[in-house]
């Protein structure tokens, strides 16, 4: 079945610093890829998404590209701001079900 | 636009106790999920509504849980009788999905019942 892994947190780092977080999936066909965000009491908000192979999607400075080969879609942002703290979920769609990875805590310090 | 609003937010409640949690999706969507969250567990998916009729409720923990979604606007999750191990935040979420219907793909959640069992 559909399946999604990405490192486990959490993942300190310091304000300014570059920044990626592992996502790799299993599914068969050619399923839709997401990163979702969750910032403390609240709920998941999409930060963004790629629907085919090569497509990169991007929001507020983070990047991340659906690599078809290499089943993977690696977060990554240049420089981190305090505000970036929160946890991040990989996340895939296939027909109608979206299966999430177990979400990755970042806290960035000043 | 509202997003999709959940109620309560928080509830605490005694073991044995039943528990109606409630959502209301956006307007427009035709897809509706129910997940739970919880530390040890992450995000699961408990029950899939497309156009108001189950889909999926494959991960319906036992039959204490329940889920309705009466019309396009509206739903309930409901635990009876809850248990301390029933303890999590439960989200609402919802998409438009399926033929003939806009596909963005994103899943919108709501900010989720916190739901705590003595």
């Amino acid at each position: 079945g559909n399946s999604v892994t990405q490192m486990e947190g959490p993942v300190t780092l310091s304000e300014e610093a570059f920044l990626t977080i592992n996502c790799t999936y299993t599914a068969t066909g050619y399923p839709s890829l997401f990163w979702y965000v969750q910032y403390p009491g609240e709920g998941l908000q999409l930060l963004l998404k790629a629907t085919k192979a090569d497509d990169k999607g991007s929001n507020k400075g983070f990047e991340a590209t659906y690599r078809k080969e290499t089943t993977s879609f690696h977060l990554e942002k240049g420089s981190v701001q305090v505000s970036d703290s929160a946890v991040y979920f990989c996340a895939l769609r296939g027909t109608y079900k979206y299966i999430f990875g177990t979400g990755t805590r970042l806290k960035v310090l000043a | 636009d509202a997003g999709v609003i959940q109620s309560p937010r928080h509830e605490v409640t005694e073991m044995g106790q039943e528990v109606t949690l409630r959502c209301k999706p956006i307007s427009g969507h035709n897809s509706l999920f129910w997940y739970r969250q919880t530390m040890m567990r992450g995000l699961e998916l408990l029950i899939y509504f497309n156009n108001n009729v189950p889909i999926d409720d494959s991960g319906m923990p036992e039959d204490r849980f329940s889920a309705k979604m009466p019309n396009a606007s509206f739903s309930t999750l409901k635990i009876q009788p809850s248990e301390p191990r029933d303890s999590a935040v439960y989200f609402c979420a919802s998409s438009s999905l399926g033929r003939g219907v806009p596909n963005t793909g994103e899943l919108f959640f709501g900010e989720g019942s916190r739901l705590t069992v003595l």
